[in-house]
């Protein structure tokens, strides 16, 4: 069953410490995104890859967030040094579009929580 | 800035149909409308798209106006496990083939189901 793999499922740090959110994204795939939810902003769209590039990346705070691709496989959102207004849940996802017909299916999200 | 509106709250009793509504008068014609839902703690989970014609699958059912100006989301004999945010969204239309574009979020329609 194929799915969005998002780790850890939970963090709890300390303001001014670095957090780093992996997902492993469906295999094939070849878009993946990560959208940030709190209760008052709703889901907001942070960034997005395509092909392992950077495609929009307008949604990120750029002094202390990162988005990156190493490989196929593995996409990260690092926040440095985190703040307790960064605390939210923080989800991924991946998607395969031909001729527009396309889907995006979602992790289970990480929470963050900054202290 | 979300191009949908959506009702707040809507309650529906149990093994009745759901029927969802969605303006999106300003939708362009390269404009797909997508539907998701949000059931509590989880992310977000795809339930179906169309551009102009009717649409089914194993989930629900989406009818378009013939101006494309609105939509409904039927959920054809509503359970428990169906409580959820749904969210109506338009979508640009990608004819470039893979890849897709961020789905922008509005606040969604808080589907209650009622024993």
């Amino acid at each position: 069953d194929a799915r969005v793999t998002q780790t850890p499922r939970h963090k709890v740090t300390e303001m001014g410490q670095e957090v780093t959110m992996r997902c492993q994204p469906i295999l094939g795939h070849n878009t993946v995104f990560w959208y940030r939810q709190t209760m008052m902003q709703g889901l907001e769209l942070l960034a997005y890859f395509r092909n392992r590039a950077p495609l929009d990346d307008s949604g990120m705070p750029k002094d202390r967030f990162s988005a990156e691709m190493p490989d196929a496989t593995l996409a990260t959102l690092k926040i440095q040094p985190s703040e307790p207004r960064d605390s939210a849940v923080y989800f991924c996802a991946s998607g395969l579009g031909y001729g527009g017909q396309a889907s995006a299916f979602f992790g289970q999200g990480t929470r963050l929580t900054v202290v | 800035d979300a191009k949908t509106t959506q009702p707040p709250s809507m309650d529906c009793a149990e093994g009745r149909a759901a029927n969802l509504p969605c303006n999106h008068s300003t939708i362009s014609g390269n404009e797909y409308v997508y539907w998701y839902r949000q059931i509590h703690s989880q992310g977000p989970q795809y339930i179906i798209h169309g551009l102009k014609n009717n649409e089914t699958n194993e989930m629900a059912s989406l009818i378009i106006t013939e101006d494309r100006k609105s939509s409904t989301l039927i959920l054809p004999h509503a359970t428990l496990r169906d409580t959820a945010v749904y969210y109506c969204i338009v979508r640009l239309r990608i004819e470039t083939g893979g890849g897709a574009d961020g789905l922008t979020f509005g606040k969604g329609t808080h589907l209650i189901i009622q024993p």
